[in-house]
């Protein structure tokens, strides 16, 4: 299947600061790709999708002038977390779709993901 | 009210056992995925089910959706530590290239020897 990575797998942070998380799809072109944050023992929550050369489109209750999304090609999305609090740690998990498969259209590929933590 | 509710939350069973998840969504679904993620790493995916009655197999894992496409079981025969992890199930509502994911509650599932 195809591949899709993040970077960094871990980070710490300082509260206030700001974080960059990138996902990349390695063999393929991504025109969607999706964002996900999982608390633990919870499950996936879709926070926003991410589209190729437009803007974000964000689930509710999730602040968008907090968790920036970027995607600026094909194969990179990146998902920036502003003025980081304790409360944003959590781990953050990317998906991607590729386009040319056939059925399952909606085939997802996930990124291993990004575990933030805030001090 | 959660759209995709799995049962059981968390499972411990004896190494070569039987065991089944269940997920069922509060509307007809459109496609079923089961992943299976190990505890702080990314998704594996395990199979996609979309016509009612479908059953898929590979190796000792079974999946099902049922006619009325609102419940699936995921069975898991003989199993293995290397079975261990957590097991979701994700729902698309719609057909479409950019329709997203729902996914359930998740199981914890535990192997032991």
């Amino acid at each position: 299947g195809a591949v899709v990575s993040q970077h960094p797998s871990w980070v710490i942070c300082k509260s206030g600061t700001s974080v960059k998380i990138e996902c990349r799809s390695l063999d393929f072109q991504a025109t969607t790709m999706f964002w996900y944050r999982q608390f633990p023992k919870k499950s996936l929550m879709l926070m926003a999708t991410s589209n190729e050369g437009s803007k974000a489109t964000y689930e509710q209750g999730v602040e968008k002038d907090k968790f920036l999304i970027n995607h600026a090609s094909l194969t990179l999305s990146t998902l920036t977390v502003t003025s980081a609090h304790p409360e944003d740690s959590s781990f953050y998990i990317c998906s991607a779709r590729e386009p040319t498969s056939g059925w399952p259209y909606n085939e997802q590929f996930f990124g291993p993901g990004t575990r933030l933590t805030v001090l | 009210s959660q759209e995709l509710e799995q049962s059981p939350q968390s499972l411990i069973v004896q190494e070569g056992k039987n065991l089944t998840i269940n997920c069922t969504s509060s509307k007809t679904l459109y496609g079923l995925y089961w992943y299976k993620q190990k505890y702080g790493e990314g998704l594996i995916f395990l199979m996609m089910l979309q016509k009612g009655g479908e059953e898929k197999s590979h190796e000792k894992i079974t999946a099902k959706l049922d006619e009325k496409k609102q419940q699936s079981s995921l069975h898991i025969t003989a199993s293995q530590p290397s079975h261990a992890g957590i097991y979701l199930c994700g729902a698309s509502y719609r057909a479409g290239t950019a329709s997203k994911l729902t996914f359930g509650t998740g199981t914890r599932l535990q192997v032991t020897l």
